[in-house]
């Protein structure tokens, strides 16, 4: 079976700090992982995905993601956080025709 | 380009009633899939469809029925709307992996 999991509910940060919001995995196989990002009110928005290759993804709007495959982790990363950064942040892993979502993450950053 | 439509936005049910939820794509996508959202639960795969005329069931299948007679259109019915079922339903698309996703919506069993 596999599943993916988000550790903490809501992330706070400061405008301009860098930001972290984990997330791991388990999974039989190779495992394809993405991010995904929603606003209020919205359906949710792709930001980026780990097939294979580089440990490191860039994807949208200055977001990348360590693909960690001793830790089975895949924690989304901004060097400098913005105040429209603050949003709902999903980690999804993909198997099989079936694509399973953590929790979210809440992100609020403060100015 | 509209990606993937929902219709409707929002709907209020009274417990029994049947309703249908509306999706459409226009990106030729192969697979579809619906989700409901639920606070602090994420989102939940209800039922999915890897071409027309193939659908298969996801993690929370009961109480739904779905067709793919398209390409185009998955549409998601409830038979007998249940208070469990106020939640946002989410249509989503894909062709490589990526999801496309609707507007959402928004359903309140009374």
């Amino acid at each position: 079976a596999q599943s993916v999991a988000q550790p903490e509910d809501q992330v706070n940060v400061a405008e301009g700090n860098p930001l972290t919001v984990k997330c791991t995995y388990s999974v039989s196989g190779n495992p394809y992982l993405f991010w995904y990002v929603q606003y209020p009110n919205r359906g949710l928005q792709f930001l980026l995905k780990y097939i294979t290759g580089d440990n490191l993804v860039k994807g949208s709007y200055g977001f990348e993601a360590e693909f960690n495959k001793s830790q089975t982790s895949f924690h989304l990363k901004k060097p400098s956080a913005l105040v429209s950064d603050s949003a709902l942040y999903f980690c999804a892993l993909y198997n099989n025709n079936d694509m399973r979502f953590g929790a979210g993450t809440r992100l609020t950053v403060k100015p | 380009n509209a990606g993937v439509t929902q219709t409707p936005k929002f709907r209020i049910l009274k417990i029994g009633q049947s309703m249908t939820l509306q999706c459409t794509q226009d990106m030729n996508h192969n697979y579809m899939y619906w989700y409901r959202q639920d606070p602090g639960m994420g989102l939940k795969l209800i039922y999915y469809s890897v071409g027309a005329g193939i659908t298969d069931k996801g993690e929370v299948p009961n109480g739904y029925n779905v067709s793919r007679s398209t390409t185009e259109d998955f549409p998601l019915r409830l038979e007998l709307a249940a208070p469990s079922q106020t939640s946002v339903y989410f249509c989503a698309s894909s062709s490589t992996g990526e999801l496309f996703f609707g507007e959402g919506s928004r359903l309140t069993v009374l």
